[in-house]
């Protein structure tokens, strides 16, 4: 068990530029999230995969963040246009699909700053 | 809709104090409720859940009771040490949903100093 693994730690952009985050979840979790934690707050759920479907996309997820997750094991995260409020922490987490109560296990973040 | 309400840091303690962290949440259905803990530049680490009425969560001294009819999950520790400093979070899992997502409180900040 090696972990949910994140890259890049951490991301510095300009204003307009197009971004893109990779998740590696633990390997047997078929299940896999996305949150955005900014500064002060506790996580917002973005979306979320079984296997390789994307089941749900909060309304947090505007037109311009797309995710994937095309083989059922890693998943990316894109955002396109990036804009100030952009900047935050983007959390990957992934969980077994056995019944309700699985714990889910995240990653360190990715840290998006936005200049 | 779903929501956790935590008492609002920061919280300042000595070691070998007692700590307590009010938490108390608004959910549809029966939740399965979470302490994480986040130390600094790192990602959420599960301390302890429980997922059910009068169940109670333990880890590392740690200890949290499902309290239904108060609708509180209120996490404790007997004697904190300096180790113990991060960022505490209490969130829900509501199991009458069809994604599992989390749902968190805004976050405790405790320092424990020497």
């Amino acid at each position: 068990d090696t972990g949910v693994s994140q890259d890049p730690r951490h991301k510095i952009t300009k204003r307009g530029q197009n971004v893109t985050f990779r998740c590696d979840p633990i390997s047997e979790h078929n299940r896999l999230y996305w949150y955005r934690q900014t500064l002060g707050q506790g996580p917002e759920f973005l979306t979320y995969f079984q296997n390789e479907a994307q089941l749900e996309k909060s309304r947090l997820l505007s037109d311009r963040f797309s995710a994937e997750r095309p083989k059922g094991s890693f998943s990316t995260l894109e955002i396109q246009r990036t804009e100030q409020g952009d900047s935050a922490m983007y959390l990957c987490a992934s969980s077994l699909a056995q019944g309700p109560n699985q714990p889910q296990h995240f990653g360190d973040g990715t840290r998006l700053s936005i200049l | 809709g779903d929501s956790v309400t935590q008492m609002e840091g920061p919280v300042t303690l000595s070691e070998e104090a007692f700590l307590t962290i009010n938490c108390t949440y608004t959910a549809t259905g029966y939740p399965s409720l979470f302490w994480y803990v986040q130390y600094p530049g790192e990602g959420l680490q599960l301390l302890l859940k429980a997922t059910k009425a009068d169940d109670k969560g333990s880890n590392k001294g740690f200890e949290a009771t499902y309290r239904k009819e108060t609708t509180s999950f209120h996490l404790e520790k007997g004697s904190v040490q300096v180790s113990d400093s991060a960022v505490y979070f209490c969130a829900l899992q509501n199991s009458g949903g069809s994604n599992y997502k989390l749902t968190f409180g805004k976050g405790t900040l405790l320092t424990v100093n020497p």
